[in-house]
């Protein structure tokens, strides 16, 4: 098993450019989550997914959209990026439909907005 | 709203000495705890969870940790820590009534002295 994957893991974009930031699982698991770890702030919960076809918003979701066609994919777009979007991204995903079991998470996307 | 407050942001040891590291929440509600551990250039790993039960947790790597609903905090301790244990530590906190939502705090760095 591959695990969680995240795709790319670095990326620079000028302000006002819009991205996706991609994740996928090959565990099967329910669970899908977005966060961003900014110094001194810890991990901030963006959107969170219990399941194909359900989102929702967690902490800081404004300027980041998503999406869940798929068990296994749960990309992360940027609309129109913006320099205080400047951070490390990572994808998580847990067994069942809550965040109760363990997460596994990706190795994270280091994004520079200009 | 829940919160989370991990209370010292660097923590130095010597190598082969205890180490304590620190967690308070806040929550008017029965909760879920957990503690991660994000070594360098990596994603998050779960170290151990408190869901329900003995109040003290055993974790990976020889790490353990205590709830203290009275106190509402969830110290992690080592009895002699190694190198291969500089990382940074992440206590977390979600409801039982909403166990789809972590939070996080903002870490601890352990920095370990030969």
């Amino acid at each position: 098993n591959a695990g969680v994957t995240q795709t790319p893991k670095f990326q620079v974009l000028k302000t006002g450019q819009s991205m996706t930031l991609q994740c996928a699982q090959d565990m099967n698991h329910e669970y899908m989550s977005w966060y961003r770890q900014d110094p001194g702030m810890g991990l901030r919960l963006i959107h969170y997914s219990v399941g194909a076809g359900i989102t929702d918003q967690g902490e800081v979701p404004n300027g980041y959209n998503v999406s869940r066609s798929t068990t296994e994919d749960f990309p992360l777009r940027l609309l129109s990026a913006a320099p205080s979007q400047t951070s490390v991204y990572f994808c998580a995903s847990s067994r069942q439909g809550t965040s109760v079991n363990e997460q596994f998470f990706g190795p994270g996307t280091r994004l520079t907005v200009l | 709203a829940q919160s989370v407050t991990q209370l010292d942001s660097q923590v130095p040891v010597f190598e082969e000495a205890p180490v304590e590291l620190r967690c308070n929440y806040s929550s008017s509600v029965s909760v879920y705890l957990f503690w991660y551990v994000q070594y360098p250039n990596q994603g998050l790993q779960l170290l151990l969870k408190y869901l329900s039960g003995s109040t003290l947790v055993k974790g990976i790597n020889g790490f353990e940790a205590e709830f203290n609903k009275s106190q509402t905090s969830f110290h992690l301790r080592k009895p002699s820590v190694h190198i291969s244990d500089t990382a940074e530590y992440f206590c977390a906190v979600t409801l039982y009534s909403s166990a789809s939502k972590i939070i996080f705090g903002s870490g601890t760095r352990l920095s370990i002295r030969p």
